[in-house]
């Protein structure tokens, strides 16, 4: 079993959809959980650090289920420009801070 | 967030040389780290680059193959060592600023290699 499996892609969605990525991850002792993004070619980019009471920013929205080990992310009302690839990215902690990443979900936004 | 930058962005070599990948932070940093990405695969930690000591490499990673240097809070240096086709890859470095306790990680530009 993978440490962090994610939703298999690619996503295909008109503009203006709400759509949701689903990631699991198998360490029960894991701290800090992240949504990066990254686009064709380019580096990770850090969207959104996810928090136990669940957080929003803008469009926006991931969630924690730690007794699920589950995590979601929400875009609501998405973009041309939200087309990238989105990856669930788990931090054990105690490692100091090794990051262990998903495969990724692609998501393409349809006009 | 720290400005990163990597040098080279990108390379062609050929089998069995070496290159060196330098990232430079604009500002001090914490923790800096080597990661690999493989071609349609997700990001995986090569090892941590530790400022005036070994660096700490993953299962799998070696410092024969992948020597890492620290020598100070900015900079670190990954060499590619006897390249082969299996290490063309994109190498990104990243750094945790310290600023925030949820160690939020950065990544540099990364450097695009191609074994031939």
């Amino acid at each position: 079993r993978k440490e962090v499996e994610q939703d298999p892609g690619p996503f295909n969605v008109p503009e203006g959809a709400t759509v949701a990525f689903n990631c699991t991850y198998s360490n029960s002792a894991s701290q800090s959980f992240f949504w990066y993004r990254q686009d064709c070619r380019k580096e990770p980019k850090l969207l959104m650090s996810v928090y136990s009471s669940g957080n929003e920013d803008g469009r926006f929205t991931a969630q924690l289920n730690r007794a699920s080990q589950y995590i979601s992310l929400l875009i609501r009302d998405s973009k041309l420009s939200d087309s990238a690839t989105y990856l669930c990215v788990v931090n054990l902690g105690s490692q100091g801070g090794k990051l262990i990443f998903g495969q990724g979900t692609e998501l393409s936004v349809k006009p | 967030s720290a400005v990163i930058s990597q040098k080279p962005s990108r390379d062609i070599c050929q089998r069995g040389t070496s290159l060196t990948i330098q990232c430079q932070v604009d500002s001090q940093v914490t923790m800096m780290f080597w990661y690999r990405q493989q071609p349609g695969q997700s990001l995986t930690l090569i090892a941590t680059a530790n400022q005036g000591s070994e660096a700490t490499y993953e299962s799998g990673f070696v410092i024969d193959k992948f020597p890492i240097s620290r020598p100070n809070l900015t900079f670190s240096t990954l060499t590619v060592s006897n390249m082969s086709p299996e290490d063309s890859s994109i190498y990104l470095c990243s750094v945790v600023t310290g600023t925030r306790s949820y160690n939020e990680q950065f990544f540099g530009p990364g450097t695009r290699l191609t074994v031939l």
